[in-house]
């Protein structure tokens, strides 16, 4: 267990549709990191949050959006969804800046019919 | 900006025998690397990690890596596998020295285990 969780472990939903992938980082971790797994496009990173703060974006798309709460949990809102943004999204959390030692979470995996 | 190349695509040994996964990188400074395994269905696990000193490093179930600066590699070794290690292997670099923490990962290796 790395101490970071997830969820829905699973969501199914439909075209056009939004989904909230929600995320809790290890205790004590300021950062959060956002990545995509697909099997064309392999391991993304989409999006970094330190302590509240955005701080570098990947190959997010605008239809997709993060935020930090003040808690430290994270969420990922996908929005107007397509049948191509179904992927496994893993959440990961590090104590921060300097320190990228990265622990995972189990993943949500989304399918979007 | 930094890549990872992982050339090998899926690799099959047997339960046992030895192992060696191939990472090569591109990087403008010191990387700092990364080794992690996904499970089918699983998240990723940190194996093992190199930021800097000795260039070979010991990770869990058994795993070490060597930095080759020389060779821009990082090849991930383990002695002896188990049907257990079957599973998805990861090299990652992360982006530190140029202003940005996120991880570039490699395409991955598919390891197979033969009994």
């Amino acid at each position: 267990d790395s101490g970071v969780t997830q969820t829905p472990k699973h969501l199914i939903t439909a075209t056009g549709q939004r989904v909230t992938l929600r995320c809790s980082p290890r205790s004590g971790d300021l950062s959060v990191y956002w990545y995509q797994q697909s099997l064309d496009q392999g391991l993304q990173f989409l999006i970094h949050y330190y302590n509240g703060e955005e701080r570098a974006k990947g190959n997010i798309l605008e239809r997709f959006s993060a935020q930090q709460f003040p808690d430290l949990h994270s969420e990922l809102n996908l929005s107007s969804l397509e049948l191509g943004d179904s992927a496994l999204y893993f959440c990961a959390s590090s104590k921060g800046v300097g320190n990228t030692e990265a622990f995972f979470g189990q993943g949500t995996r989304l399918t979007v019919v | 900006a930094q890549s990872v190349t992982q050339p090998d695509i899926h690799i099959t040994v047997s339960e046992g025998a030895s192992l060696e996964l191939r990472c090569n990188y591109s990087y403008g400074a010191t990387p700092y690397l990364f080794w992690y395994v996904q499970s089918p269905g699983q998240g990723l696990q940190l194996l093992l990690k190199y930021f800097s000193g000795d260039t070979l490093v010991q990770g869990i179930k058994g795993f070490e890596a060597e930095f080759k600066r020389s060779q821009s590699s990082f090849n991930l070794r383990k002695p002896s596998v188990h049907w257990s290690d079957a599973a998805e292997y990861f090299c990652a670099v992360d982006g530190r020295n140029f202003g940005n923490e996120k991880l570039t990962f490699g395409t991955g290796t598919r390891l197979t285990i033969i009994p």
